[in-house]
C-alpha cells in the first residue's frame, strides 16, 4: 500500500514558471522528504521535512508541511528545462518509523 | 564517496525463469533497501535489512521473492519462477542508519518478463 499520494499526476509548464506540486498521506509521520527520478535513472534526494517543521527551503525548492491535514507541497521556482522528470513524496509512518513509504509521483514537463 | 552500486542494468527472461540482482551500498551504510518500480507508479518497499537482519519483508512475494545479505554489505535479490507482472525495476537503496535521513538509490535493474 501507498503512504503517499501526489497530486497533480503530470503537470506541463513553461520555463521559468514556477511548479507546484502536492502530497497528501494517511498515518502520523516523523518526517517527509522530496525525491527526484530522472527518466531511467535511480532517486535522488531533494529535501526532508521533519514533523515539527512547517517550511523548508533548499535553493529554488520550498517545501510546506500541514500535519492537521496530513499534506505536503514542492515548490519549485524559475523552472528549468533540467528539473523535467518526476517528482515523489516519501514518508515514515510514526508507528514504523524506519519503513519509508513512496507515493506514486507527478511527472514535471518543462517546456522550453 | 562511491554510490549505490547495481548489477545487471538490464535483464531480459522468459516467464517461469529465474533472476538475480545485485546491490553493493555505500560504505558503512547499516540499512539496505529493495524497492520494485512498476513503470509509472511509485517504488514499492520489498524487504528491508538493517546489518544482516530483516527489518521488514512485509510486502514481498516470498512463494517467488527472496533476499539476503550476508555480512552485513552486499544483497542479491532472487525471483524464482518470474511471473510477466514481474517486470520492473528493481531499485536498491542504502542508508547510514533506520529511520534516520535520506536513502541513496542506485541506478536501478530493468527487469523485462516475456
Amino acid at each position: 500500500s501507498q503512504q503517499g499520494e501526489e497530486d497533480p499526476q503530470a503537470l506541463s509548464i513553461q520555463e521559468g514558471e514556477n511548479a507546484t506540486m502536492n502530497c497528501s498521506y494517511k498515518t502520523s509521520i516523523n518526517n517527509l522528504q522530496w525525491y527526484r527520478q530522472n527518466s531511467g535513472r535511480g532517486l535522488v534526494h531533494l529535501i526532508l521535512i521533519r514533523s515539527n517543521e512547517r517550511e523548508k527551503h533548499s535553493g529554488r525548492l520550498r517545501v510546506t508541511l500541514d500535519t492537521s491535514k496530513k499534506s505536503s507541497s514542492l515548490l519549485i521556482t524559475a523552472s528549468r528545462a533540467a528539473d523535467t522528470a518526476s517528482y515523489f513524496c516519501a514518508t515514515d509512518a510514526y508507528s514504523s518509523a524506519s519503513k519509508i513509504i513512496f507515493g506514486s509521483g507527478t511527472r514535471l514537463s518543462i517546456r522550453p | 564517496e562511491a554510490g549505490v552500486a547495481q548489477s545487471p542494468r538490464y535483464k531480459i527472461i522468459e516467464k517461469r525463469q529465474s533472476v538475480a540482482f545485485w546491490c553493493n551500498p555505500i560504505s558503512g551504510h547499516a540499512t539496505l533497501y529493495w524497492y520494485q518500480q512498476i513503470l509509472g507508479q511509485g517504488p514499492k518497499l520489498l524487504i528491508q535489512f538493517q546489518n544482516n537482519g530483516v527489518v521488514d519483508d512485509s510486502q514481498l512475494p516470498k512463494d517467488r521473492f527472496s533476499a539476503e545479505r550476508l555480512k552485513g554489505v552486499d544483497s542479491t535479490l532472487k525471483i524464482q519462477p518470474a511471473k510477466l507482472e514481474d517486470s520492473a525495476v528493481y531499485l536498491c537503496a542504502s542508508s547510514p542508519q533506520q529511520g534516520v535521513g535520506e536513502l541513496f538509490f542506485g541506478e536501478g535493474s530493468r527487469l523485462t518478463v516475456l
